[in-house]
C-alpha cells in the first residue's frame, strides 16, 4: 500500500519569507502523480500544484514550487514571498491509477503540515 | 464550466438518525466520483469511490453507504448515526489531466 509521509506537524515563517515542507512517500509504482493541496479555515481543499512521476522538470505555480526527487520518492513544497494569507494546512498527496473494473485512481494523504505566516 | 457542489453544508444529528449527503458535478459526463471524511486533527480518509452509475467501491468498513442513482449524483448514506461518524465530509471528483477537485464539505457533528 502506498503511504505518504508529512514529517513535519507545523511550521511557521515570517510574511515575505520562504518555506519549505517535507513530503516523502512510499511506492513500487513508476507511473503516478503528486499533489499538494491546502485547507485554510474555510476547510475548502485548494489545488496548490500537481507533479507527474514521468516528468523530470519540477512544477511550479506563482510562487509554489516543487523540489520532486523521484529516486528518494521526495517532494517537498517551497513557498516564496509568504503571504498572510496562505496560512493553512497543507497536505501531500499521492495518486495512482486502480485497474478495479473501470479507469480509477486512488488519491493519499498525508496527515498534514500546518503553517502558519506571521506577520 | 465543470463544478462540484455538495450539501448540505453542516449537519447536527442525533444518535440513530439516518444521513445523506448530496454531491453533483456539472460540466462533465461519467466522472470518477469520491467520499473522503477528515476527522478532527487528522487526514483524509477515502470511504467510498464510484466510476460509474451504480458502481460503487467502500474503502473501509463503517456505518455509511453510498449510491450513485444518476451520473453526475453522489449520495453518502447512513441508517443509524454513530457518535463515530462525526467529521468532515468531502465530496471529490477527477477531472481531464488526472487530478481530483473537492467540494466545500460538510460538517456533520452527531450528537
Amino acid at each position: 500500500a502506498q503511504t505518504v509521509t508529512q514529517s513535519q506537524p507545523e511550521m511557521s515563517v515570517q510574511e515575505a519569507e520562504t518555506v519549505t515542507l517535507s513530503c516523502t512517500y512510499d511506492t513500487s509504482e513508476n507511473n503516478y502523480y503528486l499533489f499538494w493541496y491546502k485547507q485554510p479555515p474555510s476547510r475548502q481543499m485548494i489545488l496548490v500544484i500537481r507533479q507527474e512521476a514521468y516528468k523530470q522538470q519540477n512544477a511550479t505555480e506563482n510562487r509554489f514550487s516543487v523540489n520532486f526527487q523521484k529516486a528518494a520518492k521526495s517532494f517537498s513544497l517551497k513557498i516564496s514571498d509568504s503571504q498572510l494569507g496562505d496560512t493553512a494546512m497543507y497536505f501531500c498527496a499521492f495518486m495512482k491509477h486502480v485497474s478495479s473494473g473501470g479507469s480509477n485512481y486512488k488519491l493519499t494523504f498525508g496527515k498534514g503540515t500546518l503553517l502558519t505566516v506571521n506577520p | 464550466s465543470q463544478t462540484i457542489h455538495q450539501w448540505p453544508a453542516t449537519l447536527v444529528q442525533p444518535v440513530g438518525s439516518p444521513l445523506s449527503l448530496e454531491c453533483t458535478v456539472e460540466g462533465t459526463s461519467n466522472p470518477n466520483l469520491y467520499w473522503y471524511r477528515q476527522a478532527a486533527g487528522r487526514g483524509l480518509q477515502l470511504l467510498f469511490y464510484s466510476v460509474g452509475i451504480g458502481q460503487i467501491s467502500s474503502e473501509v468498513p463503517q456505518n455509511l453507504s453510498a449510491s450513485r442513482p444518476q451520473d453526475r449524483q453522489f449520495i453518502l448514506s447512513s441508517k443509524k448515526l454513530l457518535l463515530s461518524d462525526s467529521g468532515f465530509y468531502l465530496c471529490a471528483w477527477k477531472r481531464s489531466g488526472n487530478t481530483i477537485y473537492f467540494g466545500e464539505g460538510s460538517w456533520l457533528t452527531v450528537v
